[in-house]
């Protein structure tokens, strides 16, 4: 398996909704990444994980509640968000030494925020 | 020709020519440049690679330089086909605290004309 699987594909969430996007992989990378895409624009880092410990945060607001479950898992909880935190969510995987520098990204979540 | 949207710069080029997408990056550290193509609805997909002692990677149908004196990464296409329309985004590999990070540049919109 060399993919990484995000669910939901499309979300529509009005701005009291709590909400949750989640990401999975079975290639055995021990890092998995979350990045926002506004149109027109390249995805910008929000979080990283490195063995299911938190170890990058972009001053990232905290309406955006990252969680790793387990090494194959990767979540991210949604709550009061507002209309321009709409965007395209992307989550990415990597090893964490190596030459493999790189990251496996599945086709995202598009959220839209009401 | 090449235009620069509002926020994308575009390149058009005819079926069979060779392309060439340019990228400005940031960081004198960054050990990896790597070149990713966006389709539409889909998350970015690796292209290649090439470590920052290297001035020149070729893959299948695709070259990367790397220009350290100016900061300046390029990805040559050759014999462009519409299969490679696509927004394509170079990235620098970055560390932080220990922990490595991948951060885009601005992209570049490929559009192949027959």
């Amino acid at each position: 398996d060399t993919e990484v699987t995000q669910t939901p594909k499309h979300l529509v969430m009005g701005m009291t909704n709590k909400k949750s996007l989640k990401c999975e992989q079975h290639m055995g990378h021990r890092a998995m990444y979350w990045y926002k895409q506004k149109a027109k624009k390249p995805p910008e880092l929000m979080f990283v994980y490195s063995y299911e410990k938190l170890s990058i945060n972009e001053s990232v607001p905290s309406r955006f509640s990252p969680e790793c479950p387990n090494s194959s898992l990767l979540n991210l909880h949604l709550h009061a968000l507002q209309p321009e935190d709409s965007a395209l969510y992307l989550c990415a995987s990597s090893q964490l030494y190596g030459t493999g520098v790189g990251y496996t990204f599945g086709s995202g979540t598009r959220l839209t925020v009401v | 020709g090449e235009s620069v949207g509002l926020h994308l710069p575009t390149l058009s080029v005819q079926e069979g020519d060779n392309s060439i997408i340019n990228c400005a990056y940031s960081n004198s550290a960054s050990d990896y440049f790597i070149w990713y193509k966006q389709e539409s609805g889909k998350g970015p997909q690796f292209i290649i690679d090439i470590r920052s002692n290297m001035d020149k990677r070729q893959g299948q149908r695709v070259t990367v330089l790397l220009n350290k004196t100016v900061k300046h990464l390029s990805l040559q296409i050759a014999a462009t086909q519409p299969g490679d329309s696509a927004v394509y985004f170079c990235a620098e590999r970055q560390f932080s605290g220990g922990y490595n990070k991948l951060i885009f540049g601005a992209g570049t919109r490929l559009a192949v004309h027959p």
